[in-house]
């Protein structure tokens, strides 16, 4: 199985700042890397798929990149409905499989 | 609207089995693929298994083989997935999530509600 690493798994920021989180694969994943929220109760949220292609409906403060075995997810202008968890996810090879979460937190 | 609708939570003693269904609206149901995943309390997505609404092709993940069966009925648009032999450790929220199957790069994009499942004697 593809193992799938985020870092760090916990984040405190502020309103207004600007975060990025990791994502390391245990093997290439050739971009097939998609990046969800999710919050306390609710059901994940589609954010990025192919490594780089925004959701329809998302803002454009989500980017995402990188290639390979590493991706990062940028976020921009934190604001308050932002702070939630994330996970990365590869759907190169089965089983699909996620990361641990990093949690983004209000510092 | 597009959306995934799932049905209510479910409690199960160890040993049963459990159905659970995804309702799809809004959307060409057999162009897509219905994923299966779960979220134990605490822990992380882990993926179950898919069936191509059109084909009725299915996929399992290794974990879950020989437990877990995915269907479809496409009269209905609705997916369904049944795990059985439960234990405690089954005790998740279990999300159905489509995929399109015409462009594999778009993964994921609509999820349902999720369903609850307790295994508890």
């Amino acid at each position: 199985d593809i193992q799938m690493t985020q870092s760090p798994s916990s984040l405190s920021a502020s309103v207004g700042d600007r975060v990025t989180i990791t994502c390391r694969a245990s093997q290439g994943v050739s971009n097939y890397l998609a990046w969800f929220q999710q919050k306390p109760g609710k059901a994940p949220k589609s954010l990025i798929y192919a490594a780089s292609s925004l959701q329809s409906g998302v803002p454009s403060k989500f980017s995402g990149s990188g290639s390979g075995t590493d991706y990062t997810l940028t976020i921009s202008s934190l604001q308050p409905e932002d702070f939630a968890t994330y996970y990365c996810q590869q759907y190169d090879g089965y089983p699909y499989t996620f990361g641990q979460g990093t949690k983004l937190e209000i510092k | 609207q597009v959306q995934l609708v799932q049905s209510g939570a479910e409690v199960k003693e160890p040993g049963a089995s459990v159905k659970v269904s995804c309702k799809a609206s809004g959307y060409t149901f057999t162009n897509y693929a219905i994923h299966w995943v779960r979220q134990a309390p605490g822990q992380r997505l882990e993926w179950m298994g898919w069936i191509n609404a059109g084909t009725g092709n299915t996929k399992y993940s290794q974990k879950c083989q020989g437990r877990v069966t995915i269907t479809r009925d496409t009269s209905a648009s609705t997916a369904y997935m049944e795990l059985s032999c439960l234990t405690s450790e089954d005790t998740a929220m279990y999300y159905c999530a489509r995929h399109h199957t015409g462009d594999y790069s778009v993964v994921f994009d609509v999820w349902g509600q999720g369903t609850m499942v307790t295994v508890s004697s």
